[in-house]
Order: C-alpha cells, then sequence, then structure tokens
C-alpha cells in the first residue's frame, strides 16, 4: 500500500512550457485534491474530484487543469507555465467515512 | 466560504516548556478541525483530529481544545523536544460545500530550543 504518490518529485520548466503532474493512489479513495505551497506560505486549494468523472474548481485555478478518468489517478496540467506558478504542489486524498486527507510528497516546480 | 485564521506565525520555546497554537474559523456549519505537521522538505502529515461534538481530545503530548461557541481551536504541545520543531496548520472544513473541501490557516513555525 503506496498510498499518494506523486511524479516528477522536481522540475524546472522554462515560461510559456507545459507539464503534467501526476498523482495516484491505491487506497480506493473518491476524494482528491492538489494544493500549492509558495515558500512560507499555507496551503492552496487548486482543484478538487469528488470521483471519476468530476471535478471543480478550488482557490486558485486559474492556469491549471485537471481530470479524473479513474478513481486512482488526478493528474494537473499546467498550460503556459509562468514564474507565478514556481511552488511545491501537493496532491491528497481521502475516503468517504473519515474526513482525514493523506499527502503525496509533493512536487517542486521553479518556472524560470 | 470559510476562512482560518492561524496565531502566532512563529513560536520559540524551551526544550520542556508547553507550546499553543491557536486557531479561528469563520463558518459555524464546519465539523472537523485537523493539525498538521511538516517538516522540512516534507508532506503535511495529520497529527491529532477533533470532531465538532468533543471539546477537547489528548494523544500523549499534544492535544486540541474546541470551543464551538467562539469558534476557535487550538494545539497544545506539552514538554516539547527539539524534534517537535516544524511548522504547524490548523484546518477547518466546509461541510456544505461540495467535497467538504479543508481550508488551511497559514501555519505556525515551531522552534524548540535545546
Amino acid at each position: 500500500n503506496a498510498g499518494v504518490t506523486q511524479t516528477p518529485k522536481f522540475r524546472i520548466l522554462k515560461i510559456g512550457q507545459s507539464m503534467t503532474l501526476q498523482c495516484t493512489q491505491d487506497m480506493n479513495h473518491n476524494y482528491m485534491y492538489w494544493y500549492r505551497q509558495d515558500p512560507g506560505m499555507g496551503l492552496k486549494l487548486i482543484y478538487y474530484s469528488v470521483g471519476a468523472g468530476i471535478t471543480d474548481k478550488g482557490e486558485v485555478p486559474n492556469g491549471y487543469n485537471v481530470s479524473r478518468s479513474t478513481t486512482e489517478d488526478f493528474p494537473l496540467r499546467l498550460e503556459l507555465a509562468a514564474p507565478s506558478q514556481t511552488s511545491v504542489y501537493f496532491c491528497a486524498s481521502r475516503g468517504g467515512v473519515t474526513y482525514e486527507q493523506y499527502f503525496g510528497p509533493g512536487t517542486r516546480l521553479t518556472v524560470t | 466560504g470559510e476562512n482560518v485564521e492561524q496565531h502566532p506565525s512563529t513560536l520559540s520555546v524551551q526544550e520542556g516548556d508547553s507550546a499553543v497554537i491557536k486557531c479561528t474559523y469563520s463558518d459555524s456549519a464546519s465539523n472537523y478541525f485537523p493539525w498538521y505537521k511538516q517538516e522540512l522538505g516534507k508532506r503535511p502529515q495529520l497529527i491529532i483530529d477533533i470532531r465538532s461534538n468533543v471539546g477537547e481530545k489528548k494523544d500523549q503530548r499534544i492535544a486540541v481544545t474546541l470551543n464551538k461557541t467562539a469558534k476557535h481551536f487550538s494545539l497544545h504541545i506539552t514538554e516539547t523536544q527539539p524534534e517537535d520543531s516544524a511548522v504547524y496548520f490548523c484546518a477547518a472544513n466546509s461541510p456544505w460545500e461540495h467535497g467538504n473541501k479543508l481550508v488551511f490557516g497559514a501555519g505556525t513555525i515551531l522552534r524548540v530550543k535545546s
């Protein structure tokens, strides 16, 4: 049981490039979330999903897109990367019975 | 929507002393209040949580208290140790919103001096 896994661990992008951050969980959780954490700051919700095929915007969705074709996977797509998207990105999941969210190890993204 | 404020932003204590971090929330419908610990370069890890039907919960050296009337909750760490040094985040849920999202406070940097 690996929990929540994220790839890559680190990535450097040039302005205007695109990339997909991968997130997978093996706990059969319906709820999945993407957060960003800027240096010295708290966690801001980007997008979330309550089940396969259902996604919705969080607090800071601009510049990002998501999809949820399976229960296990919740990729985050960055189009036209900007320096303001330099951050650490965390994926999280939770089951339907408890409220506890389980976090992945994070992806550190730098846009230059 | 829910708003969570957390104080203080930094806290320095001597090893063995107690540490208290406080959070206030705005949505009276919130019913779940977790605390996460994040060590440098690591993921947030849940250390304790409390539901709105109890006023206090304890787990060894850590405890959380909840005052629903005043809409605030606090983390108490007793007999602090150097390994308690980390960033601590409180959060509150938005139960009426689709996805039962968590809203996080800005975090408290706790430094335990030995």
